[in-house]
Formats: structure tokens, sequence, C-alpha cells
């Protein structure tokens, strides 16, 4: 088992271009999970994925970002354009069913710098 | 509404003393799930425990013991004999029964003094 792998590790880009973020999950795992980590906000969630079916968006800090989920084996996480607030950890993480009490597995994470 | 409060920012202590990271919840649901993840300085996030609210039997796990008391909705973590590779930045978390988000804390960041 490979574990969820997020795609790139480091991003470094230019304000206004547009930044697209990667994740594979789990096999099996279900559902899928983008979060933010900002050192004022902490871990926020930013939108979660049920059978690729986006359940809860809220998250979502505006219009400049979307997240797709084609299938059940990857996922993505777009800024567009992006902006220098925009630069944080990116975390997607993986769960079983959600009848299941699982935490989730986390990806090792994406380091957006947005100069 | 679901919130996890870790009141202690950061910690640091001299390898070997016994340090306690303490996690208060807030939830009205009856059926619930809280978790501790550790984020060591290379960043991912790693899982710790996981515990469910009927079940309130404290948990130990080598140096690692849990204290969950639903009277005081706590659910604290206490490291033994602490070591200078347990330093990290310890999250507390929250997962209600049908509700699929987990509400992080703030974080806890240890640091172990050799």
């Amino acid at each position: 088992d490979a574990g969820v792998i997020q795609s790139p590790r480091h991003e470094v880009t230019e304000m206004g271009q547009e930044v697209t973020l990667r994740c594979k999950p789990i096999s099996g795992h279900n559902s899928l999970f983008w979060y933010r980590q900002t050192m004022m906000r902490g871990l926020e969630l930013l939108i979660y994925f049920n059978n690729n079916v986006p359940i809860d968006d809220s998250g979502m800090p505006e219009d400049r970002f979307s997240a797709k989920m084609p299938n059940a084996s990857f996922s993505t996480l777009k800024i567009q354009p992006s902006e220098p607030r925009d630069s944080a950890v990116y975390f997607c993480a993986s769960s079983l069913p959600r009848t299941a009490p699982y935490g989730y597995t986390f990806g090792s994470g994406t380091r957006l710098t947005v100069v | 509404a679901q919130k996890v409060t870790q009141a202690q920012t950061e910690i640091s202590v001299v390898e070997k003393e016994d340090v306690t990271l303490d996690c208060v919840y807030e939830t009205r649901d009856t059926t619930y799930y809280l978790f501790w993840y550790k984020q060591p300085p290379s960043g991912e996030l790693v899982f710790l425990i996981r515990r469910n609210s009927f079940d309130e039997q404290n948990e130990i796990s080598g140096r690692y013991s849990w204290n969950f008391q639903k009277s005081t909705s706590s659910f604290n973590f206490t490291i033994t004999a602490s070591q200078v590779v347990d330093s990290a930045v310890y999250f507390c978390a929250l997962r209600t029964q049908g509700a699929q988000k987990l509400v992080f804390g703030q974080g806890t960041r240890l640091t172990i003094n050799p």
C-alpha cells in the first residue's frame, strides 16, 4: 500500500499563475479530503468527496479555488489565479466508507509558495 | 458545532521528563470519535490513536498514554520519559458520527531538549 500520494511536494509560482495540486488516494478508500494548513488558521477542511462526488465545499475560500475528482483514484485542487495569501501546505487525505469511525490517512502534503 | 481546543501552543521540556498535552472538545453528539495526530518536522501527519465516545478506558502504548474523560470533555495525551524524537506538533481532532470532516485543534508544538 503506497499510501496517499500527493504531487508536487513543493511548488513555487508567481502571483496570477494557475496552480494544480494532485492527489491519489489509497485504493478502496471512497472518501477524499483536501485540507489546508497555515500558521494563522491551522488545519482547515476545504472540500471532501464521497464516491467522487463533492459533498461539502463550504471550506473553499473563494471562486479561485476548484476541486475535481474524475475517478476513484485521482483528484485535483486548482487555484486560478493564485495569490500570495494562498501560500500554505495543502494536504490530501482519504478514508474508508462514511459509516466507518475511522480517521484519515494523509498524504505528505504540497507546500505551495506564491510570490 | 464541533470544536477542539488545545490551549497549550508550545511546550518545551528536557529529555526524560513526562509531558501532558491537553485537548478539550465540544460537541452535542452522543457518538463521536477523537484522534491524535503527530506532525514531525518533516511535515507529514501521522495517526496516533482513535477513541470512540463509548470507550472511556484509558490506553497505553509504550511511552504514550491517553486519558479520555467525558465528564470534562477532555482527551489528554501523556508522553512518559520524553525523547528528542518526540519533538513535533501534536494535533487533537474530533469527528462526529454521520459527519465525515475531522475538526482539528490548533496543535501543540512540543520541543524535547537534550
